[in-house]
C-alpha cells in the first residue's frame, strides 16, 4: 500500500462554493478512496473509484481518477457549513491485504 | 446501533503504565484494524486481524499487543507507555480485508500520556 498525499492542507470558503481537493500517489492503484473525518470522529468513507474509471459521482461529490498523472481530485459542489471536515484520500494497490495508508488530508471549512 | 464501537474514549495516564483499549463492531465484518492519527493528523495502521488471526503488522512496538478474542472483537495493550504513544487510536472494520473495501471506523480514543 502506499501513501496519498492530498492538496492543499487547508482549504477555506464560503457556503454554496465549490470545493475542490487533489490526491497524489506514487505507484499504480487498483482502487483509490476518499474519506472524511469531522473534528473529534472517526473517518468516513465517501467514495471509491477503480484505476478504470475515470470520474464518479455520489451527490454533490464528484471524484476524478488521471492514472497517468496518478492523480485524484475530490470536488464538493455547492458546499454546506456541515461540509466542513478534513479529507482523506487513500490509493489501495499492490497485493496488500486491505491495507490503506491514509496522508494528512485537506482540512476544509465552509463559512456560513 | 453504533456499528464500531471502542472504549474508553478518553485515556489519560502516566508513562510506564500499562493500559488497554477496547473495540467491538457488530456489522458481521471478518476483518478488523488499529490505526494511530499523531498530532499532525497522519492516519498509520498498525495491524489487522481477520478472522481472528494477524494479518498485517506494521512496524511497530512491541509494547503494543493487540488480541482478538472472536471476530466481532478487537482489543490493543499497550505496555510501558511513553509520550510519544499519545495519539488517537482508531478502530476499523471490513467485510473481508480485501482490496477496495470500505473500511468502518470508530469513533477513537484519546490517548494522553503524562
Amino acid at each position: 500500500s502506499q501513501q496519498g498525499e492530498e492538496d492543499p492542507q487547508a482549504l477555506s470558503i464560503q457556503e454554496g462554493e465549490n470545493a475542490t481537493m487533489n490526491c497524489s500517489y506514487k505507484t499504480s492503484i487498483n482502487n483509490l478512496q476518499w474519506y472524511r473525518q469531522n473534528s473529534g470522529r472517526g473517518l468516513v468513507h465517501l467514495i471509491l473509484i477503480r484505476s478504470n474509471e475515470r470520474e464518479k459521482h455520489s451527490g454533490r461529490l464528484r471524484v476524478t481518477l488521471d492514472t497517468s498523472k496518478k492523480s485524484s481530485s475530490l470536488l464538493i459542489t455547492a458546499s454546506r457549513a456541515a461540509d466542513t471536515a478534513s479529507y482523506f484520500c487513500a490509493p489501495d494497490g499492490g497485493t496488500s491485504y486491505g491495507k490503506l495508508t491514509f496522508g494528512q488530508g485537506t482540512i476544509l471549512t465552509v463559512h456560513p | 446501533d453504533t456499528a464500531v464501537s471502542q472504549t474508553p474514549k478518553y485515556l489519560v495516564t502516566q508513562m510506564g503504565n500499562d493500559k488497554s483499549i477496547k473495540c467491538e463492531q457488530n456489522l458481521g465484518h471478518d476483518t478488523m484494524y488499529w490505526y494511530k492519527q499523531d498530532s499532525k493528523k497522519f492516519l498509520k495502521i498498525m495491524f489487522s486481524y481477520n478472522n481472528k488471526e494477524l494479518i498485517i503488522n506494521e512496524t511497530v512496538p512491541n509494547r503494543f499487543s493487540p488480541k482478538s478474542p472472536d471476530k466481532a472483537h478487537l482489543n490493543l495493550h499497550i505496555n510501558s507507555l511513553e509520550l510519544g504513544d499519545s495519539a488517537v487510536y482508531f478502530c476499523a472494520s471490513s467485510l473481508t480485508g480485501l482490496q477496495g473495501e470500505t473500511q468502518y471506523f470508530g469513533p477513537g480514543t484519546r490517548l494522553l500520556v503524562l
